[in-house]
């Protein structure tokens, strides 16, 4: 099975403060994501890493910065955190299938800023 | 603009009833197509897919059907449980998007005992 583990489940951090959420993956899995997600607006991309220290902007990467030294870890940073960054954030890591990529996500890091 | 639209946000359903959640999509590179279940406070999980090549997949109480022409897609759950009531999200993807997948904003499935 498939494992993509987050460092932690719940977060709660002052504004300005600098945060890192880690995510690992065990299937040597060549792409990794960060999303947030928000009530009524899904699943929206942040970053995204199709290998070792490659990175690529997703939709909302205003605020965040993204770190992959190893294939099989991918961070998250928040600079300086703002309430308007309170969210769920979710890892996931993909494989290319026969018929398309699989993404399998970790269970969610819920940041809170206050 | 959304490439990929799930225009309920909501659905109740009976237990032991079909459930059936929409997805609409717009772009027609599109070729494979997930869905995915989230309870709260977790990741969603993956539940099942469909290539563009087929026009279902069944995968016991889970059927994907893919209407190509209309860029519609839809997931039917028979019969459906309590422990069904999660949000529901659509996902797309394009061959060489590097993994990426366009997904829906989902729709709350509510199964009533």
């Amino acid at each position: 099975d498939v494992k993509v583990t987050q460092s932690s489940r719940y977060l709660v951090k002052r504004t300005g403060e600098k945060v890192f959420l880690e995510c690992v993956q065990d299937m040597d899995h060549e792409n990794m994501f960060w999303y947030r997600q928000d009530p009524g607006l899904g699943l929206r991309l942040i970053y995204f890493s199709y290998d070792v220290k490659m990175k690529e902007k997703g939709d909302i990467p205003e605020g965040y910065s993204v770190s992959r030294e190893k294939k099989e870890r991918f961070s998250l940073i928040l600079e300086s955190a703002s309430t308007n960054q309170t969210s769920m954030y979710l890892c996931a890591s993909s494989f290319l299938g026969a018929q398309g990529d699989t993404q399998y996500f970790g269970p969610g890091t819920r940041l809170t800023v206050l | 603009d959304q490439q990929v639209k799930q225009n309920s946000p909501s659905l109740s359903v009976q237990e032991g009833r079909i459930s059936i959640l929409n997805c609409d999509y717009t772009n027609s590179m599109f070729d494979y197509f997930l869905w995915y279940k989230k309870y709260p406070a977790e990741g969603p999980t993956f539940l099942i897919s469909i290539s563009s090549i087929k026009d279902k997949n069944e995968d016991g109480r889970f059927t994907v059907f893919l209407n190509k022409s209309a860029k519609h897609l839809s997931l039917h759950i028979v019969p459906s449980q309590p422990g069904d009531s999660a949000v529901y999200f659509c996902a797309a993807s394009a061959r060489g998007s590097q993994g990426n997948l366009i997904f829906g904003k989902g729709t709350k499935l509510s199964v009533k005992p």
